[in-house]
């Protein structure tokens, strides 16, 4: 069973450039999230999806978009990258409310 | 909005020592609470979580965390750590449903704390 998978691992842009990070599922869940991993301050919410054709803003949506047309991805797209968004990018899903989190092994990427 | 301080930002300790990492929590309704592993380049794993009932929560590797209301805290414990626990934790909230919560999913998090476990 994958769980949730990102790809890339590793990603390096230039300012400006944009670039789609993947995620999938293969739980069947309907909840889908994005985090954004930075150090010292743990993860915060970019986006996140209750269900296929429904998105939401998290905490720290601006420069990022997301669509959700399947319930198994949820990509997230960096529209023009600056050096700010250079982080470590968690996806994660869960489904009905009684189930935990479940988190991809995150990818890491860096704006120059 | 709910927020999560966790007071430590690092916590070195030798291996069989016991070890506490604290979380306090601020929200103005009610919410469940969780702690998180991650290992090194991994993504995050769940050690436990509170939802209601008894306040001591027991999880995975030996891990148990207590929710005290009153001081709106929640802090980690572990009675003797051992290397592989060295990993950084990550205590979380989430709004209850009688709050407005929609999934375990939509978590806040804390800054994180790292444990590192010496010989």
């Amino acid at each position: 069973n994958a769980g949730v998978t990102q790809t890339p691992k590793f990603q390096v842009l230039k300012t400006g450039q944009s670039m789609t990070l993947q995620c999938a599922q293969d739980m069947n869940h309907e909840y889908m999230s994005w985090y954004r991993q930075d150090p010292g301050m743990g993860l915060r919410l970019i986006h996140y999806s209750v269900g296929a054709g429904i998105t939401d803003q998290g905490e720290v949506p601006n420069g990022y978009n997301v669509s959700r047309s399947t319930t198994e991805d949820f990509p997230l797209r960096l529209l023009s990258a600056a050096p700010s968004q250079t982080s470590v990018y968690f996806c994660a899903s869960s489904g009905p409310y009684n189930s935990p989190l479940h988190f991809g092994n995150g990818t890491r990427l860096t704006v120059t | 909005a709910q927020s999560v301080t966790q007071l430590d930002s690092q916590v070195p300790v030798f291996e069989e020592a016991p070890v506490e990492l604290r979380c306090n929590y601020s929200s103005s309704v009610s919410v469940y609470l969780f702690w998180y592993v991650q290992y090194p380049n991994q993504g995050l794993q769940l050690l436990l979580k509170y939802l209601s009932g008894s306040t001591l929560v027991k999880g995975i590797n030996g891990f148990e965390a207590e929710f005290n209301k009153s001081q709106t805290s929640f802090h980690l414990r572990k009675p003797s750590v051992h290397i592989s626990d060295t990993a950084e934790y990550f205590c979380a909230v989430t709004l209850t449903p009688h709050a407005g919560g929609t999934s375990y999913g939509k978590l806040t998090f804390g800054q994180g704390t790292i444990l590192t476990v010496h010989p």
